[in-house]
């Protein structure tokens, strides 16, 4: 079936680093969503890319969607410990309009 | 004023028993959904209602069952619970069936 692969798993990064995680389809993608869930908590959503080539910022924090549209990157700047947590990517393929597939995320953690 | 509440929190119950998880969105979204998050954080979808009619229904077990009795809410019921139900269960609302989605706060299932 069809799949968002997501990279890395786990990134143990020293607070003030950079973090980056990376999503992949084998197909072009409609759109893709970023959410972010804290420890314990629900997943919130953060930002959705919709044009190939797309570049979103949010403070510290840049989204990229791939020219082909068949991926996408999150990159935070100098991490924080309020940035941990794991980060999920969402894709919608071309030909399903109602169908929104999960990334198997990354798991963010900050040493202070 | 939560956005999308599900109850109870936490639901800790025998295998082979019949157990219920509600949904309640206060946002006006047309759009609801149950995701399964297992043990190394893979968020599924199971289920999808649009305006009360079911647009997305996932290879899940018929023990799953879910509810729509209007725009506002969308139940779970499941039936004879097995070991492997065990997971997180979030309910979801989106404005459309493209839209973001906004979590509810998830209910910890466990079944021994």
């Amino acid at each position: 079936g069809q799949q968002v692969m997501q990279i890395p798993q786990y990134q143990h990064v020293q607070e003030g680093e950079d973090f980056t995680t990376y999503c992949n389809s084998s197909t072009t993608l409609s759109n893709i969503q970023w959410y972010k869930q804290r420890p314990g908590g629900h997943p919130v959503f953060l930002i959705q890319l919709v044009k190939s080539g797309e570049v979103k910022k949010q403070k510290r924090l840049t989204f990229q969607f791939g020219e082909a549209k068949k991926n996408s990157s999150l990159h935070i700047t100098a991490t924080q410990t309020t940035d941990v947590g794991t980060y999920f990517c969402a894709g919608r393929w071309m030909d399903s309009s109602y169908k929104l597939i999960f990334g198997s995320g990354t798991r963010l953690l900050v040493r202070p | 004023d939560t956005a999308v509440s599900q109850t109870p929190k936490y639901l800790v119950t025998q295998m082979g028993n019949d157990k219920s998880i509600k949904c309640e969105q206060n946002l006006g979204h047309d759009t609801m959904y149950w995701y399964k998050q297992d043990s190394k954080k893979f968020l599924k979808i199971m289920f999808s209602y649009n305006n009360k009619e079911l647009i997305i229904n996932e290879t899940v077990p018929n023990r799953f069952s879910p509810k729509s009795p209007d725009k506002a809410h969308l139940n779970l019921h499941i039936n004879s619970l097995e070991l492997g139900d065990s997971a997180v269960y979030f309910c979801a609302s989106s404005q459309t069936p493209q839209g973001s989605r906004t979590f509810g706060s998830g209910t910890r299932l466990t079944v021994v």
